[in-house]
């Protein structure tokens, strides 16, 4: 069984540049969940994609997007970037619309925006 | 709005303490419960988690939560820690009927245990 990966695992980006961070979902899952942990906080939710439309939101501005493949793989893309983005962003899969089944964690990915 | 309060930020123990971490949530209907542990260099793992039945859940490595309804708290336990324990501890909640499932985090405890 393939646990969640992300790549890459280090990036750094100057302000008002875009980003895009990679997911593959553990094998069998197809709901792929992204998370903003910020240096000494909890994950926020940003979205959720299931069978490769969107299913949900948290309290992000839309330039915070996101993709599904067939795959049920993931991209999040983040347009404009701000010195706030610098974070760790984690992508998590389940094997439903995430509502009662638990989340698997990726690594992260480690965003710096200078 | 759905929230989740750890009450400790910073917990130091030595090896063999028992250990308590706190959990509190703001949700009026049907909750799930987790608790994650982020070892240092490492990704979220899952401790344990509550859906139904018997309220004091077991999870690895010989941890255990306690759902209490009346309080809206999931507090963490073990009885005796050990120095392989050090990592940051997560509570979190997802409503079943919330739209996309997603989990709301604590800020998270971090546990430095002393050999």
């Amino acid at each position: 069984e393939t646990g969640v990966t992300q790549s890459p695992t280090h990036l750094i980006k100057t302000r008002g540049q875009q980003v895009t961070l990679r997911c593959s979902s553990q094998s069998g899952h197809n709901t792929v969940s992204w998370y903003q942990q910020a240096l000494g906080q909890g994950p926020q939710f940003i979205f959720q994609y299931y069978r490769e439309e969107e299913n949900g939101r948290g309290n992000f501005p839309p330039r915070f997007s996101g993709l599904q493949f067939p795959n049920y793989s993931s991209e999040l893309n983040v347009n404009a970037l701000e010195l706030d983005d610098s974070a760790l962003y984690l992508c998590a899969s389940s094997d439903s619309k995430g509502q009662t089944y638990e989340q698997y964690f990726g690594p992260g990915t480690r965003l710096t925006v200078t | 709005a759905q929230s989740v309060s750890q009450h400790n930020h910073h917990v130091i123990l030595s090896e063999a303490a028992s250990l308590e971490l706190g959990c509190n949530y703001s949700y009026g209907g049907t909750v799930n419960l987790f608790w994650y542990v982020q070892y240092p260099g490492q990704h979220l793992q899952l401790l344990l988690k509550y859906f139904s039945g018997d309220p004091l859940v077991k999870g690895i490595k010989g941890f255990e939560a306690e759902f209490i309804k009346s309080k809206f708290s999931f507090n963490l336990r073990k009885p005796s820690v050990q120095w392989s324990d050090t990592a940051e501890y997560f509570c979190a909640v997802t409503a079943i009927y919330n739209q996309g499932g997603k989990l709301i985090f604590g800020q998270g405890t971090e546990l430095s245990v002393k050999p």
